[in-house]
């Protein structure tokens, strides 16, 4: 079982909907989690982290967390074009970092 | 703006020659940095962990001999491939800790096409 499970999709949404991202999690050490965007042949750009249990909103992104659960989630509201990207979790419980496959975006005009 | 910074950003090379990349920690010292390769629709995968005045730590399957690191400075740490071939070509990503929860801040990658 990977440390780290996410869809890779493709997942392609008109503009404005809201779009649900989800990686889960095995390992009950990780304690941070992060969300990354990768457009095409470009390094990844830190989206949000946190690192309880929860939301967190940035604008149109909230980042929520279930440590129960062991799910994480990124929701992005009234999606634009520009949001078509590759997006990746991330988790830390130490020094590692682990990342989940992405799971590419399209948000059709 | 970027912290962190990979030069070239794109290398097309010969196969059996030797590629540098250089990754600079642009805002502050980084006594770790980190490389990663992807392959296309592929995630990142760590190769090693640079530490600054010490070998490097190479992941499982990762060959030391012919990725080698170089992490001199405290701002700056150096892959190079050697005798590279076909299957080297990838994108290299860099990357350095920071903050609170040790989020990693990742350059902008680098290209490799070898031919």
């Amino acid at each position: 079982q990977k440390e780290v499970e996410q869809d890779p999709g493709p997942l392609s949404v008109p503009e404005g909907a809201i779009v649900s991202l989800n990686c889960t999690y095995s390992n009950s050490a990780f304690q941070y989690f992060m969300w990354y965007r990768q457009y095409s042949r470009k390094g990844p750009e830190l989206l949000m982290y946190t690192y309880s249990s929860g939301n967190k909103e940035d604008g149109r992104f909230t980042a929520q967390v279930d440590k129960s659960s062991k799910y994480i989630s990124l929701f992005i509201r009234d999606s634009q074009p520009s949001d078509s990207a590759t997006y990746l979790c991330a988790m830390t419980g130490g020094f590692k970092t682990i990342f989940g496959a992405g799971t590419r975006l399209f948000v059709k005009a | 703006g970027a912290v962190v910074s990979q030069h070239p950003s794109w290398v097309i090379c010969k196969s059996g020659t030797s590629v540098k990349i250089e990754c600079r920690s642009l805002d502050f010292q980084a006594t770790t940095m980190f490389w990663y390769r992807q392959f296309p629709k592929q995630s990142l995968m760590l190769m090693a962990t640079s530490n600054e005045g010490s070998k490097a730590t190479y992941e499982q399957g990762v060959e030391k001999d012919k990725f080698l690191i170089n992490h001199a400075s405290l701002t700056l740490s150096t892959l190079t491939v050697t005798s590279a071939h076909p299957e080297d070509s990838s994108f290299y990503i860099c990357s350095r800790l920071a903050g609170d929860y040790n989020e990693q801040f990742f350059g902008p990658g680098t290209r490799l096409t070898v031919l």
